[in-house]
């Protein structure tokens, strides 16, 4: 089955710096990427998706892209502000259901 | 903006009893899921339901756990005999359109309820 890997370390970094977190998934490449942006004690918050056929998409401060030959996936914050700081999930279609599955999600922490 | 609201925010209860998760999806919304997050871990399905039906569920969603739409606003979640492991937060979600496969469609999820099992 689909394997989502987010580096489960912390992420630390200076206000207005670009944050660039990673997703890579381990089988099938997926039709479409979603991220999702999750503070402490609430639910996830939906932000981006990306099909297969994009390769990069944009909103706002985000960006996210979508490498299918890498198997990966790159969410950037650019001019990063400390409301940017909470955990950011990656989220694929899981094959063959009508479900996702997520990542364990990276945590931004942004510097005043 | 719309969203999904769910009660209660936190419950703790006795190992062995039963709780109730209630959730109000979004209005124009026909599939409903409940998603589980154990502290620390990553957010995993429990189940998905559309026309009073469970269109799918995963392996933790056994016996124990019953979904079920009384009226045509509320979603819960029930936990029949409750186990230290079933400590979690539980998030509702709704979207308008099913997701996964090539749909694309966005889910929404609640605030969560957060149940702690003594």
């Amino acid at each position: 089955s689909q394997k989502i890997e987010q580096n489960s370390e912390a992420l630390n970094i200076q206000e207005g710096k670009t944050a660039t977190l990673t997703c890579n998934y381990t089988n099938y490449s997926p039709a479409y990427l979603q991220w999702y942006r999750q503070d402490p004690g609430r639910g996830p918050v939906f932000l981006l998706l990306i099909r297969e056929n994009e390769k990069e998409k944009r909103k706002e401060r985000l960006k996210v892209t979508f490498d299918t030959t890498l198997k990966q996936s790159l969410f950037h914050i650019t001019a990063s502000q400390p409301a940017d700081s909470a955990t950011y999930l990656c989220a694929l279609p899981d094959s063959g259901t009508y479900k996702y599955i997520f990542g364990t999600g990276t945590r931004l922490k942004v510097l005043a | 903006e719309p969203e999904v609201t769910q009660t209660p925010s936190h419950q703790v209860t006795q190992m062995g009893q039963e709780v109730i998760l209630r959730c109000v999806p979004i209005s124009n919304h026909l599939y409903f899921y409940w998603y589980r997050q154990i502290l620390g871990q990553k957010v995993e399905f429990l189940v998905s339901f559309y026309n009073n039906e469970i269109s799918e569920k995963s392996e933790i969603f056994d016996d124990q756990f019953s979904v079920e739409r009384p009226d045509g606003s509320n979603f819960t979640l029930k936990i029949r005999s409750t186990k230290l492991e079933d400590s979690a937060m539980y998030f509702c979600a709704s979207s308008e359109a099913p997701v996964g496969g090539y749909s694309g469609n966005t889910i929404y999820f609640g605030e969560g309820s957060w149940l702690t099992v003594v």
